[in-house]
């Protein structure tokens, strides 16, 4: 099976923009979609990004998701930070067998 | 609105079967567009997908955990629930239910979306 590898952590200043990687190890990024959860501390997951760059309804047009097929990765891009926006972020697809994979997670650290 | 809410016991000894069950409310578990799902959480750690399963019973599992995990459905209940047999400390964990859609583009599967509030099980005699 393969596996999603993102940055234990990162840290940006209110207003600036942050961007999280998820690298896969083995296999197309683009074979299965790409979602991004947010987590913040005591709660249950949320989704930010659903099929590699989708918006649930609620979720503000400051964050965004992408796909590169050349370093086969997908970003969350998170504009205009805010210090509600510190959390862990998590990206999660599926292999071929639909068996649903997750990234480590990335706390994000809005100071 | 769909709610996922998570019951079981909080505390099961080593090398026991932990029990839970995920009770939907809000919409139908036996709807064709969607499959259910358990993911875990240690404390302090990431997120671990256990298994998947649709209302006519068909199922996915984390091959890691395959040889100890049974998912099951009701849908007179609307209910599904997960067993884990053989526990140890490692199965310590937050244990998170929730729905997993399908793309109505090209039918692979998308989402984990809405998850329950999560219950802890704590492994220990």
């Amino acid at each position: 099976n393969f596996m999603l590898t993102q940055p234990h952590s990162v840290s940006e200043s209110p207003g600036k923009t942050v961007t999280i990687s998820c690298t896969r190890s083995s296999g197309s990024i683009a074979s299965n979609y790409v979602q991004w959860y947010q987590q913040r501390p005591g709660s249950a997951p949320t989704t930010v990004i659903y099929e590699d760059n989708q918006r649930p309804s609620g979720v503000p047009d400051r964050f965004s998701g992408s796909i590169d097929s050349s370093s086969n990765s997908a970003s969350l891009t998170i504009s205009g930070l805010k210090t509600e926006d510190e959390a862990d972020y998590y990206c999660q697809s599926y292999d071929s067998s639909n068996h649903a994979v997750f990234g480590g997670g990335t706390k994000l650290t809005v100071l | 609105q769909l709610q996922l809410q998570e019951s079981g016991p909080g505390l099961v000894k080593p090398s026991e079967t932990l029990s839970l069950t995920c009770t939907v409310s809000g919409g139908s578990i036996s709807s064709s567009s969607y499959y259910w799902g358990w993911i875990r959480q240690p404390p302090g750690k990431g997120l671990e997908w256990i298994g998947s399963i649709y209302y006519s019973g068909s199922t996915y599992y984390n091959p890691s955990l395959k040889s100890r995990v049974t998912i099951s459905v009701d849908t007179s209940k609307n209910q599904f629930s997960l067993k884990l047999s053989s526990v140890t400390a490692a199965d310590t964990a937050v244990y998170y239910c929730a729905r997993r859609g399908y793309s109505g583009y090209d039918f692979r599967p998308n989402w984990f979306d809405p998850w329950g509030q999560g219950t802890l099980v704590t492994v220990s005699s």
